[in-house]
């Protein structure tokens, strides 16, 4: 596509609740990462992909985080039994490789009540 | 690890005016990158610095990064309402495929 999309653009749910966020990358790009923005924080990065590897996890937060890229392109972030603590914006990022300029989508706001 | 801290952390200036925002690291940067966060909306892209001394511009905005890579300004000359908004420097983690940012600089532009 011409730009990263990321859908919903808002999810709110129940604590306890699975949520899973999308994110369909520019369509020629090899790299896609996933952010995580606390409200008046930057961007902190969760975990990145080259193609349908994911070389690097270190920034889940824990064990209920989990991301997938099976072919390559779009891209999941799934958090699983949801806490309050989770509520932020999750941002995507795409590249045309390792270290260029990173292509944000608009994200997904996400509340836990 | 790689620390950004930027300032001043929110910015109200009067239609006209210039401004600077700073972005300092904890270590030597390697590629530093402004965006700007506009509300509800993507983060956009506004340049990218590598070298020492590098100075970029596009339209009235102008970053430089110093000599000794450890701190990057952005100016704004004249500005504008449509310059509002929340600036985040980002830096290349060395040896890692990720960027880390600052905290953001929220800008006021007044009328």
């Amino acid at each position: 596509g011409a730009g990263v999309s990321q859908s919903p653009r808002y999810k709110v749910t129940k604590r306890g609740q699975d949520v899973t966020l999308r994110c369909d990358p520019i369509s020629s790009h090899a790299t896609l990462y996933w952010y995580q923005q606390a409200l008046g924080q930057g961007p902190e990065f969760l975990t990145y992909f080259n193609y349908e590897a994911q070389p690097d996890k270190s920034g889940l937060p824990s064990d209920r985080f989990s991301a997938e890229r099976p072919e390559g392109s779009i891209s999941t972030l799934t958090i699983q039994r949801t806490e309050q603590r989770d509520s932020a914006m999750y941002r995507c990022a795409s590249s045309g490789g390792m270290g260029g300029e990173q292509f944000f989508g608009p994200g997904t706001r996400l509340t836990v009540l | 690890s790689q620390e950004l801290e930027q300032s001043p952390q929110s910015l109200i200036v009067q239609e006209g005016k210039n401004l600077t925002i700073n972005c300092t690291s904890s270590k030597t940067l390697y590629g530093l990158y402004w965006y700007k966060q506009k509300y509800g909306e993507g983060l956009i892209f506004l340049m990218m610095l590598q070298k020492g001394g590098e100075e970029k511009s596009h339209e009235k905005i102008t970053a430089k990064l110093d000599e000794k890579k450890q701190q990057s300004s952005l100016h704004i000359t004249a500005s504008q309402p449509s310059h509002a908004g929340i600036y985040l420097c980002g830096a290349d983690s060395q040896g890692a495929q990720k960027l880390v940012f600052g905290q953001g600089t929220r800008l006021t532009i007044n009328p």
